[in-house]
């Protein structure tokens, strides 16, 4: 299992829109609908954002609002609308795998210019 | 409120054992189908499953940790546990335990996250 693939950095001007891509392939990504995707501040645990491609966890889905993701082959992407400040952090996506295992991207920075 | 606790060295010995307890309240690990997992996170790198495991001692575990790791659950003190033996320095990671909501079996994802606990692998 290799790590999915992200650009290392991302950056946006307040109050546009960025998309971030996470590259997997048919064994994971492509094979299932199981595509998360987490926002981490510095010194602070990873928040799950969105699962199962475009869901926004309940209890969050007003403040996660501006958060969209999809899926087209093996590429999923995550699109964060009307930037905010406080928007900037790391952004990691994750797929299942297959045999009950997960795996993450290497992660994405996001600035907020 | 769930909330996640990780407690252990954070110094390690190359070649030992790192050992991680993650004591859980705001529920109980026994009444649940959840699954409860490990994961974590080299210092500015991403992050990396290491294993789940339920209270049933149903697990499942990284493939290219599998051999190195043991994960167990002590439904009596609400905790659950890692171990990763044969410790080298790729190893120093903030470890992080974590829970997903959905209780209807393994899930791959995590909405619940413990604040981490650094561990440093070095003689």
């Amino acid at each position: 299992q290799s790590a999915l693939t992200q650009p290392p950095a991302a950056s946006g001007s307040s109050g546009q829109s960025v998309t971030i891509s996470c590259i997997g392939t048919s064994s994971d990504v492509g094979g299932y609908n199981f595509v998360s995707w987490y926002q981490q501040h510095p010194g602070k645990a990873p928040q799950l954002i969105l699962y199962e491609v475009d869901k926004l966890p309940s209890g969050l889905r007003d403040r996660l609002s501006r958060f969209t993701g999809s899926k087209s082959g093996n590429t999923a992407s995550l699109t964060v609308h009307g930037l905010q400040a406080e928007d900037e952090a790391d952004y990691y996506c994750s797929s299942y795998a297959g045999g009950n295992t997960v795996i993450f991207g290497g992660g994405t920075k996001l600035t907020v210019l | 409120q769930l909330r996640l606790q990780e407690s252990g060295p954070g110094l390690v010995k190359p070649s030992e054992t790192l050992s991680l307890t993650c004591t859980v309240s705001g529920a109980s690990i026994s009444s649940t189908s959840h699954f409860w997992g490990w994961v974590r996170q080299p210092p500015g790198k991403g992050l990396e499953w290491i294993a789940s495991i339920n209270s049933s001692w149903s697990t499942f575990y990284n493939p290219s940790l599998k051999s190195r790791v043991t994960v167990s659950v002590d439904t009596s003190k609400n905790q659950f546990s890692l171990k990763l033996t044969s410790v080298t320095a790729a190893d120093t990671a903030i470890y992080y335990c974590a829970r997903p909501d959905y209780s209807g079996g393994w899930y791959p994802s995590f909405d619940y996250w413990g604040q981490g606990i650094l561990v440093t692998v070095s003689s």
